[in-house]
């Protein structure tokens, strides 16, 4: 089974540009999350899709980035204009919506990741 | 969310068993702990996750105890590619917004 799959991989912008992030995520995962490592902090959360829906976007930084899920399968994140502060590697992770029954974890599954270096 | 604290970095040998602590004071009732891995160049990922006593799955143990107030999660004879950062994250199971702290970057030396 195909797990998240993010592209590009690295990406290197200069300021002022456009980029866009494609996150595939697992088949059937409803949850779709946009996460973000900038340079020498933590990993945070960026928003958060029940399929096509943002669910919970309080964690993106400004109006600079959009994010979209049409059709609630894969989600572009678009960062335009890049800023320096921008640079960073963005995750994509996705899960199963709660089932009724049974163990469940939350568990998320990540992406590898794409490394974003705005010049 | 409870806020977590673990060391900032652990060094081993092959074939040793590593323990990492994580303090979680602030923990509430439904909140679940839960642990994973991070390689280089990799995104995170889920290692084990609890809410009291034991877990052990095929990777690693998690211990808690009764005021669940601490955890430590065990990795029986660790090898060199064992070598990863490891974040130890507490919240209600399906909770989003996870937050992840520093983690605990495991150096495992031959």
């Amino acid at each position: 089974e195909a797990g998240v799959t993010q592209f590009p991989s690295h990406s290197v912008i200069e300021k002022g540009q456009t980029v866009t992030l494609r996150c595939d995520p697992i088949s059937g995962h409803d949850n779709l999350y946009w996460y973000r490592r900038v340079m020498g902090k933590e990993i945070k959360f960026l928003l958060h899709f029940v399929k096509e829906s943002k669910q919970d976007e309080s964690g993106m930084p400004n109006n600079r980035f959009l994010a979209e899920r049409t059709g609630g399968t894969y989600s572009t994140l678009k960062v335009q204009p890049a800023e320096l502060e921008d640079s960073g590697v963005y995750f994509c992770a996705s899960s199963l919506i709660e089932p009724g029954q049974g163990t469940y974890t939350g568990e998320l599954f990540f992406g590898e990741g794409s490394r974003l270096t705005v010049l | 969310l409870a806020k977590t604290t673990q060391p900032i970095s652990m060094d081993s040998y092959e074939g040793q068993e590593v323990n990492i602590t994580c303090s979680h004071n602030n923990i509430a009732t439904n909140d679940y702990i839960t642990w994973y891995q991070q390689f280089p160049s990799q995104g995170p990922r889920f290692i084990i996750q609890g809410y009291k006593t034991k877990v052990t799955n095929e990777v690693a143990s998690l211990f808690i105890p009764a005021d669940r107030k601490s955890s430590t999660l065990s990795l029986p004879r660790v090898s060199l590619s064992d070598t990863a950062v490891y974040y130890c994250l507490v919240a209600p199971p399906g909770f989003q917004k996870l937050v992840f702290g520093t983690g605990t970057r495991l150096l495992v030396s031959p």
